[in-house]
């Protein structure tokens, strides 16, 4: 079965642009859930999707955004960004997004906002 | 909440010596927990999980066993490689809405193995 796929893997954008970050999950997985890794906060979690509804939402102001679609692919987007939005975006996916489900990570998309 | 707390890194050794992360928890109820590793450039890797109580994860030669009593998760080899130098994580998952997909992530072990 084939991984976890992000694209971009890595984005060079400046200050008050949005950007679009995409996920494909493993096949037959419903859950994708997205996280930003940086050297101060380490990892957090942003959001999760199945089967095209956000279920679950982290501490992150409304210019973080994201939608899943009816093949389960997911994408994020981030709206006027921030220098603090440099960071490592990763997404994950699980066949249920229940707690005993083990998460699949992507390589991950490397933002750098200058 | 949950929370997740990890020891104090980097951790540096010799090829072939013990290695040991502690992990602690805080979470309500059974959660699951989990080791993951990230090689440098890359995502992570699911090393080991254990859903309940007294399980032991095992996976190439790493173990971990879910302690309820002292609501830990340790991960211990009994000989560690130069291939295993990486950034090693332990998060939990919770059961309830509003742990749906969400992993709670330690601070980060960095490990590196000298030959």
């Amino acid at each position: 079965k084939a991984g976890v796929t992000q694209t971009p893997r890595y984005l060079i954008k400046t200050r008050g642009q949005q950007v679009t970050l995409s996920c494909s999950p493993i096949s037959g997985h419903r859950s994708v859930s997205w996280y930003q890794q940086t050297p101060g906060q380490g990892l957090q979690f942003l959001f999760e999707y199945f089967s095209e509804t956000q279920r679950n939402k982290g501490n992150f102001p409304g210019r973080f955004s994201g939608r899943q679609f009816s093949n389960s692919r997911s994408e994020m987007n981030v709206s006027t960004l921030e220098l603090g939005d440099s960071a490592l975006y990763l997404c994950a996916s699980s066949p249920g997004g229940i707690y005993t489900d083990t998460q699949y990570f992507g390589p991950g998309t490397r933002l750098t906002v200058l | 909440g949950n929370s997740v707390t990890q020891m104090e890194g980097p951790v540096t050794l010799s090829e072939e010596a013990f290695l040991t992360i502690n992990c602690t928890y805080t979470a309500t109820g059974y959660p699951s927990l989990f080791w993951y590793v990230q090689y440098p450039g890359e995502g992570l890797q699911l090393l080991l999980k254990a859903t309940k109580a007294d399980d032991k994860g095992s996976n190439k030669g790493f173990e971990a066993t879910y302690r309820k009593e002292t609501t830990s998760f340790h991960l211990e080899k009994g000989s560690v490689q130069v291939s295993d130098s990486a950034v090693y994580f332990c998060a939990l998952s919770n059961a309830g809405g509003t742990s749906y997909g969400k992993l709670t992530f330690g601070q980060g072990t960095i490990l590196t193995v000298h030959p």
